[in-house]
C-alpha cells in the first residue's frame, strides 16, 4: 500500500516551458486535491477533484489546469510556466465525507519545481 | 468565511520543555478540526483531530481540545523531543470535503 505517489520528485523548467505532474493513490479514495507551498504562506488549494469526473478551482488556479484520469490519478499541467510558480507542490486525497464530520487528507511526498 | 489562524514560528525549546502552539478558528457551525504535521522533506500527515465541541484528540504524547466557547484549538505536548522538529498546521473542515490550513508554525527542538 503505497498511499499516494508523485512524480517526479524534483524538477526544473524555463520560463514558458510546458509540464505535468503526476499524482496517484491506491486508498480507493474519491477526493484529490493539488496543494502549493510556498514558504510563509501556509498551503494553497490549486485545484481539486470531488469524485471521479469532477473538477473545480480552488484558491490560486491561474496558470494550472487538471485532469483527473480515473479514480486514482489526478493530475496537475503547467501550459507555460512562470517563476512565480516555483514553488513545492503537494497532491493529497481522502475518502468521501459519511458524515463523519470530514476525513483527514492524505498527502504525498512532494513535487519541487523551480522555473528560471 | 471559514479561516484558522495559528501563532508565527519559528518555535525554538529545549528538549523535554512544555509545548504550546495556539490556534484560532471562524466558522458558523461546528467545524472538524485538525492538526498536521510536516517533516522536513516529507508531505503533511495527520497528527490528531476532534470532531465536535470539548472532544479532546491524542497522538504520540501531543493533545488538543475543541473549544467552542474560544473558538481554539490548542496544540500541546508536555515534553518535546528533538524528534518533534517539524512544522505544524492547524485546519478546520467545515459542512464540506475542503480542508481549510493555517499558515503553519515551524519547531524547533534543541538537545
Amino acid at each position: 500500500n503505497a498511499g499516494v505517489t508523485q512524480t517526479p520528485k524534483f524538477q526544473v523548467l524555463k520560463t514558458g516551458q510546458s509540464m505535468t505532474l503526476q499524482c496517484a493513490q491506491d486508498m480507493n479514495h474519491n477526493s484529490m486535491y493539488w496543494y502549493r507551498q510556498d514558504p510563509g504562506m501556509g498551503l494553497r488549494l490549486i485545484y481539486y477533484s470531488a469524485s471521479e469526473g469532477t473538477t473545480d478551482k480552488g484558491e490560486v488556479p491561474n496558470g494550472y489546469n487538471v485532469s483527473r484520469l480515473n479514480k486514482r490519478e489526478f493530475s496537475l499541467r503547467l501550459e507555460s510556466a512562470a517563476p512565480s510558480q516555483t514553488s513545492v507542490y503537494f497532491c493529497a486525497s481522502s475518502e468521501a465525507d459519511r458524515g463523519q464530520g470530514g476525513n483527514e487528507q492524505f498527502f504525498g511526498p512532494g513535487t519541487r519545481l523551480t522555473v528560471l | 468565511g471559514n479561516s484558522v489562524t495559528q501563532m508565527e514560528g519559528p518555535v525554538t525549546l529545549s528538549e523535554e520543555a512544555f509545548l504550546t502552539i495556539n490556534c484560532t478558528y471562524t466558522a458558523t457551525g461546528y467545524p472538524s478540526l485538525f492538526w498536521y504535521v510536516q517533516y522536513p522533506g516529507e508531505g503533511l500527515q495527520l497528527l490528531l483531530k476532534a470532531t465536535k465541541a470539548d472532544d479532546k484528540g491524542s497522538n504520540k504524547g501531543f493533545e488538543a481540545t475543541y473549544r467552542k466557547e474560544t473558538t481554539s484549538f490548542h496544540l500541546e505536548k508536555g515534553s518535546v523531543q528533538v524528534s518533534d522538529s517539524a512544522v505544524y498546521f492547524c485546519a478546520l473542515i467545515n459542512g464540506g470535503f475542503k480542508t481549510i490550513f493555517g499558515a503553519g508554525t515551524r519547531l524547533f527542538v534543541k538537545a
